[in-house]
């Protein structure tokens, strides 16, 4: 079945410093591939997307790209702020008729100190 | 501006108690879920609903059972709540769409002892 593997957390860094949190996925067919974030206390909101191999999702200074060859949909940002601290998760839809349902990786904590 | 509201926001129940989890969602959306998150484990999905009197089993159902009698409403019941069942619950929903969103609620935490 469908799957996703995020990288083991927690991850902590220092204001300004550049972020990647790894994202692998296992699917039939045609993912949709998505990042959702999770501040304390709140539910997941909607950080980026890419629909299709090559695509590059963007937000807040965040990106990922589609990478069909490596099955990966890393997340990017070049300088955290602490306000960034949150919950990171990636997800795939499988398309089709999957109904929009998400299959989520286990997240990835993230706590950036000034 | 409400989006998807969920009720109640914290619960603690007993072994054997049962209880409803209630979501509603103001966006006219066809498509309702409901996800446990758990430590370490992500967000699995227990039943979703494709439209109004529609509804499917997801990855995790077993002890749980759902309704979605009204579009805006899709109600999470637990017969028998068990310790296994203690967890945050999210509710989300989307329109009818392959690429949209999902916009969820702010979750209940729910404790069985």
């Amino acid at each position: 079945g469908d799957s996703v593997t995020q990288m083991e957390g927690p991850v902590t860094l220092s204001e300004e410093a550049f972020l990647t949190i790894n994202c692998t996925y296992t699917a039939t067919g045609y993912p949709s591939l998505f990042w959702y974030v999770q501040y304390p206390g709140e539910g997941l909101q909607l950080l980026l997307k890419a629909t299709k191999a090559d695509d590059k999702g963007s937000n807040k200074g965040f990106e990922a790209t589609y990478r069909k060859e490596t099955t990966s949909f890393h997340l990017e940002k070049g300088s955290v702020q602490v306000s960034d601290s949150a919950v990171y998760f990636c997800a795939l839809n499988a398309g089709g008729t999957s109904y929009g349902k998400l299959t989520f990786g286990q997240g990835t904590i993230l706590t950036v100190h000034p | 501006n409400a989006g998807v509201t969920q009720t109640p926001k914290f619960r603690v129940l007993k072994t054997g108690q049962s209880m409803t989890l209630l979501c509603a969602q103001d966006m006219n959306h066809e498509y309702m879920y409901w996800y446990r998150q758990d430590p370490g484990m992500g967000l699995r999905l227990i039943h979703y609903s494709v439209g109004e009197g529609t509804t499917a089993k997801g990855e995790v159902p077993d002890g749980y059972n759902v309704s979605r009698l009204k579009k805006q409403n899709f109600l999470l019941g637990l017969e028998s709540a068990a310790p296994s069942q203690t967890s945050v619950y999210f509710c989300a929903s989307s329109r009818e769409a392959d690429n949209s969103p999902l916009h969820f609620g702010n979750g209940t935490r729910l404790t069985v002892t």
